[in-house]
């Protein structure tokens, strides 16, 4: 049973690059969401999507894209990279909406120079 | 949006201290989490508690849900090296599908 898996573990792009971040869960859960980290600021959130074909934004979205097409795969899409994006990405799952039991991934670490 | 305050940001302690942390929040919660981080490892669950005035114990961690619902508290007894980490608490309000996250408390332990 893996979890949450998130790839790549670490990632380096160049400003106006684009790359997708990937988050797999086996757990057959509903709900996933995906987080960023910096310094200081604890977890803040992305976008969520509380079921296969459905995504809503969180609280800072701008950059970012996401799409549910399966209960399993939720990928993060950076359209056009910024050094402001430079974070450690965490992908999470739950088995509800009410996500009191969130799984984490190992986290992506990316940089944009 | 809400805001968790958690404090303090850091703290230095010798093995075998306890410890006390905690978060505050602007808003009301129904549900509160502890996540602690290792390093290059996401946050894992310690305890969540979902009623004002909740006591829950994990071993040596005891977390409690403040009755006001805008704060909660945690406590490590008899501290050990593995304890070392960043500690975030995380608050749900039902209906709002969203979990908030406090700012963390980093742990260090002095030998």
């Amino acid at each position: 049973n893996a979890g949450v898996t998130q790839t790549p573990k670490f990632q380096v792009l160049k400003t106006g690059q684009s790359m997708t971040l990937q988050c797999a869960q086996d757990m057959n859960h509903e709900y996933m969401s995906w987080y960023r980290q910096d310094p200081g600021m604890g977890l803040r959130l992305i976008h969520y999507s509380v079921g296969a074909g459905i995504t809503d934004q969180g609280e800072v979205p701008n950059g970012y894209n996401v799409s549910r097409s399966t209960t399993e795969d939720f990928p993060l899409r950076l359209l056009s990279a910024a050094p402001s994006q430079t974070s450690v990405y965490f992908c999470a799952s739950s088995l509800t909406r009410m996500n009191t039991e969130a799984f984490f991934g190992q986290g992506t670490r990316l940089t944009v120079v | 949006g809400q805001q968790l305050n958690q404090s303090p940001q850091s703290m230095f302690i010798q093995e075998g201290e306890d410890v006390s942390m905690n978060c505050t929040s602007s808003s009301i919660f129904n549900t509160w989490l502890w996540y602690k981080q290792d390093p290059g490892e996401g946050p894992v669950l310690l305890i969540a508690l979902y009623k004002a005035g909740e006591l829950t114990s994990n071993g040596r961690l005891t977390a409690q849900f403040g009755i006001t619902r805008k704060d909660s508290f945690l406590n490590i007894s008899a501290s050990i090296p593995s304890d070392v980490g960043i500690y975030f608490c995380a608050g749900l309000y039902f209906g709002n599908e969203k979990l908030t996250f406090g700012t963390g408390t980093r742990l260090t332990i002095i030998p």
